[in-house]
């Protein structure tokens, strides 16, 4: 079956430090979703990218697609401790139906102020 | 934007209990409900994705029989847990998918249940 895997599992950074964390898939998918949960609560809807190469910005965060629709990568440029939590991608086969998600393991994120 | 609720929030039981959790929809229509389990600190668990009006299709080593579904609505899932043991005890949420262009899940917050 499909398998999203993701790395790294913990990251620990200073506070204006970047950081990233990449996303791979055993197969093509359809689309790759993010999510951020934060302690003790549920996953939270970031972004969904669809296209091959596609690269999207929100504020600081980045978020791209590869070309072969494999693997993706999310990146915040000067973490605050607003961003702590963990940050899952989610990636949706590419064979129809209504296929829930595949989720990669997540990279909890530490800030250090 | 998109609301999903999950009740109860907060479940403790006793070992054999059947516990029902509820998730819906609360500004749109769920055409798909997806039921996910989460171990603390690993990632979320496909178990089971239902259909308003049909069968919910289950994952590799989810037992149906266990974990039943009822998805009776647009907006509302039912996830039951029959005899619950304590290694049933997890963090379960539910998602629903509108089936808009973007078909993007929205989750409800989850219901984390204890079985003693």
């Amino acid at each position: 079956g499909q398998q999203v895997m993701q790395i790294p599992q913990y990251q620990h950074v200073q506070e204006g430090e970047d950081f990233t964390t990449y996303c791979n898939s055993s197969t093509t998918l359809s689309n790759i979703q993010w999510y951020k949960q934060r302690p003790g609560g549920h996953p939270v809807f970031l972004i969904q990218l669809v296209k091959s190469g596609e690269v999207k910005k929100q504020k600081r965060l980045t978020f791209q697609f590869g070309e072969a629709k494999k693997n993706s990568s999310l990146h915040i440029t000067a973490t605050q401790t607003t961003d702590v939590g963990t940050y899952f991608c989610a990636g949706r086969g590419s064979g129809g139906g209504a296929d829930g998600l595949t989720f990669g393991k997540g990279t909890h994120l530490i800030i250090q102020p | 934007g998109a609301v999903v609720s999950q009740h109860p929030s907060r479940v403790i039981c006793k070992s054999g209990t059947s516990v029902k959790i509820e998730c819906r929809s609360l500004d749109f229509q769920a055409t798909t409900m997806f039921w996910y389990r989460q171990f603390p600190k690993q990632s979320l668990m496909l178990m089971a994705t239902s259909n308003e009006g049909s069968k919910a299709t289950y994952e590799q080593g989810v037992e149906k029989d266990k974990f039943l579904i009822n998805h009776a609505s647009l907006t509302l899932s039912t996830l039951t847990v029959t005899s619950a043991h304590p290694e049933d005890s997890s963090f379960y949420i539910c998602s629903a998918r509108g089936g808009g262009p973007l078909e993007t899940q929205y989750f409800g917050p989850g219901t984390r249940l204890l079985v003693l």
